[in-house]
């Protein structure tokens, strides 16, 4: 069974850094055609995803945060981490990770979703 | 970036009837592999947004069957046979045919 769960702080100040940690059991990040995906909502506003690690280190990321985000992995403690700098109010939301498997023709689509952290950015 | 454009946003169903949400991207989801690459999430209340749909017309694990999906290209749908009370919640579609994946504003289906 595979199970995601998001870890970070719940309040970050504008200009700040933040940190979240995706822990993951079920998978490994070893896998070829295995990803881990963060995607987040605003509150009351639709799902945006931001960035996106292979089994491979291949790493993507949505090109209107690509110069604050940086997304690794580490395989020996299944954990998958995305920093975002210069935070700001925007981006105050609920950060989800999820699973996939994406490998020539196969693809699983995001098939499980960690319960989300909410991250307020304020003074 | 693909645009994903859905209608409609809001959805009132009487329980037993249809439901239907249609999804147009702003450029073709059909990659060289042949796979369409047009996913559908459902965010029911208070929970994570969960896999209904992938490549378009494939139901996810312990989906329903009264769920159902088409489309190709650029226009897809998203049909539910007899819309259940579990069923409330917002649609989503997205694209995963390049980076960055790109999400519809979602429909929010309620029970009349």
């Amino acid at each position: 069974q595979i199970t995601l769960k998001e870890s970070g702080p719940t309040l970050v100040k504008p200009t700040q850094t933040l940190t979240l940690t995706c822990t993951f059991s079920g998978f490994s990040l070893t896998t070829s055609g295995v990803g881990v995906n963060w995607v987040r909502q605003p509150p009351g506003k639709a799902l945006e995803w931001l960035a996106l690690i292979y089994w491979n280190d291949d790493r993507r990321f949505t090109p209107s945060l690509k110069n604050r985000l940086t997304i690794t992995k580490d395989t020996s403690k299944n954990q998958v981490v995305l920093t975002m700098t210069n935070m700001d109010p925007v981006d105050t939301g609920t950060y989800y990770c999820t699973h996939i498997y994406s490998l020539s023709t196969d693809y699983s689509g995001m098939d499980v979703w960690g319960q989300g952290t909410t991250v307020t950015v304020s003074s | 970036e693909i645009v994903m454009t859905q209608s409609p946003l809001s959805l009132a169903v009487r329980p037993g009837e249809p439901a239907s949400i249609s999804c147009r991207s702003s450029q073709s989801l059909l990659q060289g592999g042949g796979n369409t690459y047009l996913d559908w999430y459902v965010q029911k209340p208070g929970q994570s947004p969960q896999l209904v749909i992938y490549l378009a017309y494939n139901r996810a694990s312990g989906v329903p069957d009264r769920f159902s999906a088409s489309g190709s290209d650029t226009d897809f749908t998203l049909k539910i046979s007899r819309v259940e009370a579990e069923d409330v919640g917002v649609y989503y579609c997205m694209s995963a045919a390049q980076v960055p994946r790109t999400f519809g504003q979602g429909t929010k289906v309620e029970i009349k």
